[in-house]
């Protein structure tokens, strides 16, 4: 079984619509977090949290919301969904605490194709 | 965090040691440099990280130049499979690291049969 799932795969919704994507995970980690990318480009974090207290804005926050329901789950919220919100969205996860590199090897889900018309 | 900068895009042959570089003249001295690559819309996958030495595991080496400016992933036997996009990044550790990861464009890696 894969240790970072998310749901759904794929998405066609509609503008003005509430969307919400989740993410789970086994590894045990407190970190998680999410990130859209839109094609030719790099990933951009949309909001972390590293643990159920805990939630903090990325680069571009507008227009998500997010909630983190226990350790191992990570909702992303769209509550008015708009086209340019089109994207490939993925979670993922990272161990917290001190240690050499152990902030930066993320795990990656699947990732979420969402198509908003 | 310091900035990046990779090849839009590079080719191999199957078979033969991929070098892919990475310049990062503004790194400083807590920042490491991480290597990430995306195979065709899956998710990122964590490939090798370093700091000062050279570092070497069972997918791929880093060499960090002594000044530290730069650096080089290399697959040393690299297969279709590799083909993907790598992504250079470089972090600062410390209890003050958010664990965010700052994605550029990437070099683009075709490896040719």
């Amino acid at each position: 079984d894969a240790d970072v799932t998310q749901t759904p795969r794929n998405r066609i919704t509609k503008t003005g619509k509430r969307i919400m994507l989740e993410c789970s995970q086994t590894k045990g980690h407190d970190r998680m977090y999410w990130y859209r990318q839109d094609p030719g480009l790099g990933l951009r974090l949309i909001y972390y949290s590293f643990d159920v207290k805990d939630i903090n804005k990325g680069e571009i926050s507008d227009g998500y919301s997010v909630s983190r329901q226990a350790q191992a789950k990570f909702s992303l919220s769209l509550e008015s969904a708009i086209p340019n919100q089109t994207a490939l969205y993925f979670c993922a996860t990272s161990q917290g605490g001190r240690g050499r590199g152990v902030y930066n090897e993320q795990f990656f889900g699947p990732g979420t194709r969402l198509t908003v018309l | 965090d310091a900035k990046t900068t990779q090849p839009t895009s590079m080719d191999c042959a199957e078979g033969r040691a991929a070098n892919l570089p990475c310049n990062h003249s503004t790194i400083s001295g807590n920042e490491y440099v991480y290597w990430y690559r995306q195979i065709h819309s899956q998710g990122p996958q964590y490939i090798i990280h370093g700091l000062k030495n050279n570092e070497t595991n069972e997918m791929a080496s880093l060499i960090i130049t002594e000044d530290r400016k730069s650096s080089t992933l290399i697959l040393p036997h690299a297969t279709l499979r590799d083909t993907a996009v790598y992504y250079c990044i470089v972090r600062v550790e410390g209890s003050s690291n958010t664990g965010k990861l700052i994605f550029g464009q990437g070099t683009t890696l075709q490896v040719k049969p």
